[in-house]
């Protein structure tokens, strides 16, 4: 089974730029999720779909990020202008349903804002 | 909101040695647990999970008991390995917080030789 997928894998980019993150969750699964993640923090949820449809983006700075979940598959995270304090890695992860069940998380994509 | 808290690190052990990561949580309801690990250069993965008080989830020698009377989730093993080495993220999943995943800070491990 193929796992999650994310691209790209690195990207370096200049403050007030823009940039679009894209996540191909596991087939099937129902559930995807953005989170963003700072060095030496945990994951933080920016955006939760179930299938199309938006469950939670109370912490998605909603000014300057946004997603999409067309269709019910792959998703894209953008960010449009990029400050610096958006340096993070940001990681798509996917889940056949909502509530307990196991997140499959992607690799993620190291955002580097100079 | 909900919050999950874990103990500071790296916790530093040599080979053979116990380990414990505390992990404590709030949640307005009856959450689901989890433990995800993050190995050097990989995504994070599930290491184990519990849904419900007094379940007890395992898995590649760790454990963790979900104690509903002290709200924790306590990662342990017995005898630690080099290959251990990795970040540990105690997270939950909340039903009457409609399910939205919180995740702790992480907590370094690193396994001498």
């Amino acid at each position: 089974e193929a796992g999650v997928a994310q691209s790209p894998r690195y990207k370096i980019i200049e403050k007030r730029q823009s940039v679009a993150f894209w996540c191909n969750p596991i087939s099937g699964h129902a559930t995807l999720y953005w989170y963003q993640q700072i060095l030496g923090q945990g994951p933080k949820l920016l955006i939760q779909f179930q299938n199309n449809g938006v469950v939670d983006d109370s912490q998605l700075p909603k000014d300057r990020f946004s997603a999409e979940r067309l269709k019910g598959v792959d998703s894209t995270l953008k960010i449009q202008p990029a400050k610096l304090e958006d340096s993070a890695v940001y990681l798509c992860a996917s889940s056949s349903r909502q509530g307990g069940d196991t997140q499959y998380f992607g690799p993620g994509t190291r955002l580097t804002v100079l | 909101g909900n919050s999950v808290t874990q103990m500071e690190g790296p916790v530093t052990l040599s080979e053979e040695a116990f380990l414990t990561i505390n992990c404590t949580y709030t949640a307005t309801g009856y959450p689901s647990l989890f433990w995800y690990v993050q190995y050097p250069g990989e995504g994070l993965q599930l290491l184990l999970k519990a849904t419900k008080a007094d379940d007890k989830g395992s898995n590649k020698g760790f454990e963790a008991t979900y104690r509903k009377e002290t709200t924790s989730f306590h990662l342990e093993k017995g005898s630690v390995q080099v290959s251990d080495s990795a970040v540990y993220f105690c997270a939950l999943s909340d039903p009457g917080g409609s399910y939205i995943p919180t995740f702790g800070r992480g907590t370094s491990l690193i396994v001498h030789p």
